[in-house]
């Protein structure tokens, strides 16, 4: 079966721009996670989203949001670019009840 | 949500076992344990899962003691592939908010 597809792969932006990145989940897949990974700070929880409802959020400013749309796919946007925002963003979908998640390839996120 | 505590990083040399041990001192009575592994640039990948006592798959095996602070994961024979991170994770069984931590860098050589 298909992976969990994350796009673009590679993006870069300004400062004070916003972007938006895009993640498919695998077909069945109900829950769709979202995760920075930077190498100070390792993975860190955005939010996750489960039959189009947000059901747990991470501890990211509000820049930081996102949506399911009905056939799971999943947008995150992320408003006001700061510097600090350059990092590797990560989806996983899964069934959503805490088992086996599928990791996207992620998106690298550049902002200068 | 258990905080988990694993070491920093380990070596090891082809053909050898690797245990890596988490810690998860306040774990609640419906966690699970769940162990992923993370090559550089990559998403992390699914290891494996458990509860309690034992569990084993194709590629590692997960002990469990009674008590359930703490979980070892293990690798069989390992080769150069197999150097990358591994993280523990400890959450619920229902409800998706999976907290990883720093990980063990584990770095097999030749």
């Amino acid at each position: 079966k298909a992976g969990v597809t994350q796009t673009p792969r590679y993006l870069i932006k300004t400062r004070g721009q916003q972007v938006t990145l895009s993640c498919s989940p695998i077909s069945g897949h109900r829950s769709v996670s979202w995760y920075q990974q930077t190498p100070g700070q390792g993975l860190q929880f955005l939010f996750e989203y489960f039959s189009e409802t947000q059901r747990n959020k991470g501890n990211f400013p509000g820049r930081f949001s996102g949506r399911q749309f009905s056939n799971s796919r999943s947008e995150m946007n992320v408003s006001t670019l700061e510097l600090g925002d350059s990092a590797l963003y990560l989806c996983a979908s899964s069934l959503g009840d805490g088992g086996e998640a599928f990791f996207g390839q992620g998106t690298r996120l550049t902002v200068v | 949500l258990a905080k988990t505590t694993q070491p920093i990083s380990m070596d090891s040399y082809e053909g050898q076992e690797v245990n890596i041990t988490c810690s998860h001192n306040n774990i609640a009575t419906n966690d699970y344990i769940t162990w992923y592994q993370q090559f550089p640039s990559q998403g992390p990948r699914f290891i494996i899962q458990g509860y309690k006592t034992k569990v084993t798959n194709e590629v590692a095996s997960l002990f469990i003691p009674a008590d359930r602070k703490s979980s070892t994961l293990s690798l069989p024979r390992v080769s150069l592939s197999d150097t990358a991170v591994y993280y523990c994770l400890v959450g619920l069984g229902e409800g998706f908010k999976t907290i990883f931590g720093a990980g063990t860098r584990l770095f097999v050589k030749a």
